[in-house]
């Protein structure tokens, strides 16, 4: 398996731009999770899936951020719109039921301007 | 949800020293898991500490439980370039939410 994979691997954009960030979790893994990582507030987790089912997003910071999960292999992280406080890297990281050990993509930095 | 507290925050070492980072809880966790992020890296997983009171060890670097399940600690022997980054601790959950991380340096 090539493991968790994000992409873009990093976006540039502009301020009010739409950004879209997305996730291939690994094959047969039934947790998916958004972290968001910053110098200020570390790993924060922004939301998390279940067999696809969006289980917690008390982390997602508001409404301008939404995240789906349309089938168990791909997963979409939006910001609409975006702005500079946004700027950070987001890893997508998956696990399976009874294996607490998760594996993470190697993120996608996003620098808004 | 579950929030564990770790640290110190930073924590800059000579070469050749110790190292130790904990991560503490206000409830009994299940179990927790110890993460390391190398700069630039993405968070990898280390071990997970299930009973009370365990202690594990993998080379230089030992892990504990509390007996109480509720703190843990990881103390790296010898400290080496190798060993900088980030170490995360999360609790029990399924829901995978970190502590703030303890940044380790090492001068050569």
């Amino acid at each position: 398996d090539a493991g968790v994979i994000q992409s873009p691997r990093h976006e540039v954009t502009e301020m009010g731009q739409e950004v879209t960030l997305r996730c291939k979790p690994i094959s047969g893994h039934d947790y998916l999770f958004w972290y968001r990582q910053t110098m200020m507030r570390g790993l924060e987790l922004l939301i998390y899936f279940n067999n696809n089912v969006p289980i917690d997003d008390s982390g997602m910071p508001e409404d301008r951020f939404s995240a789906k999960m349309p089938n168990a292999s791909f997963s979409t992280l939006k910001i609409q719109p975006s702005e500079p406080r946004d700027s950070a890297v987001y890893f997508c990281a998956s696990r399976s039921t009874g294996n607490t050990e998760a594996f993470f993509g190697q993120g996608t930095r996003l620098t808004v301007v | 949800g579950q929030q564990v507290m770790q640290i110190p925050q930073y924590q800059h070492v000579q070469e050749g020293e110790d190292f130790t980072t904990y991560c503490n809880s206000s409830t009994t966790l299940s179990n927790i898991q110890w993460y390391k992020q190398r700069p630039g890296g993405h968070p990898v997983f280390l071990i997970q500490l299930v009973k009370s009171g365990e202690v594990k060890k993998q080379k230089r670097l030992t892990f504990q439980f509390g007996e109480a399940k509720k703190n843990s600690s990881l103390h790296i022997t010898a400290t080496q370039t190798t060993d900088v980054g980030t170490y995360f601790c999360a609790g029990n959950n399924n829901d995978m939410r970190f502590g703030a991380g303890t940044r380790l340096t090492v001068k050569p």
